[in-house]
């Protein structure tokens, strides 16, 4: 069974950056069918889609938050990261890490596992 | 890139059939057959209920539909029951390899 865990600092610095880590267990991260993303919900608020990740490393960002974010993959770890700099308060969320099926010419469409999520809390 | 549009809550009583529906454009959803639905209950991480429009994933009843009409999907839970009151959000992808999410909506079973 796949399974997919967040992890890093639950509290980061206004104008720092933020850097999580999703750990993928039960299957490999390399695999040609799949990208791998990250989701953002704010408290009380809906989902927002900030990125996804091949495993070759080829990258797709949210256009408002492009300017910000990086996501990176470490396949000899089965890991991939996120990291968002100057952060704001609003970017206080959970995050979530999830897997994306793959549909040829496209990228990833759908999103068919979650973790459990991390809360990220932005303040000094 | 704007959130699709769904209404903030929505109810229903047990039996009975609910429908929520997801509007965005003709550059996402109106453009392409990639629209999928998820379902989240409170502190938990969202699940997947609905994808391609209206393909269901391996252990999603069959009360739960989904469909496309122009620039509007819809997701149709019939036979509610009180397992089905949660947040359900609609995401479509919108061209250039990104995706949005709707706004979310409240099921609530009466």
């Amino acid at each position: 069974q796949l399974q997919l865990q967040e992890s890093g600092p639950g509290q980061v610095k206004p104008s720092e950056t933020l850097s999580l880590t999703c750990t993928v267990s039960g299957g490999s991260i390399s695999s040609t069918s799949y990208y791998w993303g990250w989701i953002r919900q704010p408290p009380g608020k809906g989902l927002e889609w900030i990125g996804s990740i091949f495993y070759s490393g080829t990258t797709y960002y949210n256009p408002s938050l492009k300017s910000r974010v990086t996501i990176s993959v470490d396949t000899s770890k089965n890991q991939f990261s996120l990291r968002l700099s100057s952060v704001t308060a609003a970017d206080t969320a959970m995050y979530y890490c999830a897997r994306l099926d793959r549909t040829p010419g496209i990228s990833g469409t759908h999103f068919d596992y979650w973790g459990q999520g991390t809360l990220v809390t932005v303040s000094s | 890139q704007s959130a699709l549009t769904q209404p903030r809550s929505v109810s229903g009583s047990p039996g009975q059939s609910v429908t929520i529906s997801c509007t965005g454009t003709s550059s996402d959803v109106g453009a392409y057959k990639y629209v999928s639905w998820y379902q989240q209950y409170p502190g938990k991480a969202p699940r997947l209920m609905i994808y391609d429009v209206s393909k269901r994933p391996s252990g999603v009843p069959d009360r739960f539909s989904g469909s496309k009409s122009g620039n509007t999907a819809s997701l149709t839970i019939s036979g509610l029951q009180a397992e089905d009151e949660a947040d359900y959000y609609c995401c479509s992808y919108t061209g250039s390899y990104t995706l949005v999410f709707g706004g979310g909506t409240k099921l609530t079973v009466l």
